[in-house]
């Protein structure tokens, strides 16, 4: 079964500093993606990064890049040089392709992150 | 108009009233869904149209109707809802059997009264 665990329900960063989100995912699946998504209090869900399991290199997006640790099931956001605009909740998410041709997309339970002035 | 939008944002309605939420996406997907998310819970996926066809329905209660006319639009029909369905309605759409992202609406915060 997919599953995708965010351990920290809340982080406080002051403005300025680099944040990083913790993430870590389990799937039988060889193929899957990993996506980071922000929701602001207008419940948007905005995509951010994208990193395929294939991908040799690590994911950046301007301030976003994706620590892809392969061997240890974790791909986590850090976000540098945080903004006031940054504050908002994270979630991380899964897509998985089975040898059956389901598709399904797992999410966490979202890390919220407030950035301190 | 870009991306993924959502009609209305925001619904207030009774239970015995009957409504939609209506999605339309402009990226080409041929693969739309609809989300379901409450107050501390996770993301919960209610139904999978892929090409045009339904091919998920995770148990979601028959008040809970949804309508794919074409790869671009997706509906969902409400009627008899309950209090408890009071949640925020997102809408996907991506491309069907890839692992590209999915592209969210900016969703229908629903109120059932």
């Amino acid at each position: 079964a997919q599953k995708i665990t965010q351990t920290q329900p809340g982080m406080f960063v002051q403005e300025k500093e680099a944040v990083t989100l913790d993430c870590t995912y389990d799937t039988s699946d060889p193929s899957y993606g990993l996506f980071w998504y922000k929701q602001p209090s207008s419940g948007e869900m905005i995509f951010l990064i994208y990193q395929g399991s294939y991908d040799q290199q690590n994911a950046t997006e301007g301030r976003y890049s994706l620590n892809f640790q392969k061997a240890r099931k974790s791909a986590n956001l850090v976000i540098s040089a945080s903004q006031l605009g940054d504050s908002a909740m994270y979630f991380c998410a899964m897509r998985t392709i089975s040898n059956f041709g389901n598709e399904k997309l797992t999410f966490g339970t979202g890390t919220r992150l407030t950035i301190i002035p | 108009e870009t991306g993924v939008t959502q009609t209305p944002r925001h619904l207030v309605m009774g239970m015995t009233n009957k409504k939609s939420l209506k999605c339309e996406q402009h990226l080409g997907h041929n693969a739309m869904y609809w989300y379901k998310q409450s107050a501390k819970k996770p993301l919960e996926l209610m139904f999978v149209y892929s090409l045009e066809e339904r091919v998920e329905n995770n148990s979601v209660p028959s008040r809970f109707s949804p309508e794919c006319p074409n790869s671009s639009h997706l509906f969902l029909h409400l009627h008899t809802l309950q209090p408890e369905d009071s949640a925020l309605y997102l809408c996907a759409s991506s491309q069907a059997q890839t692992l590209d992202t999915q592209y969210f609406g900016p969703g229908t915060r629903l109120t059932v009264l």
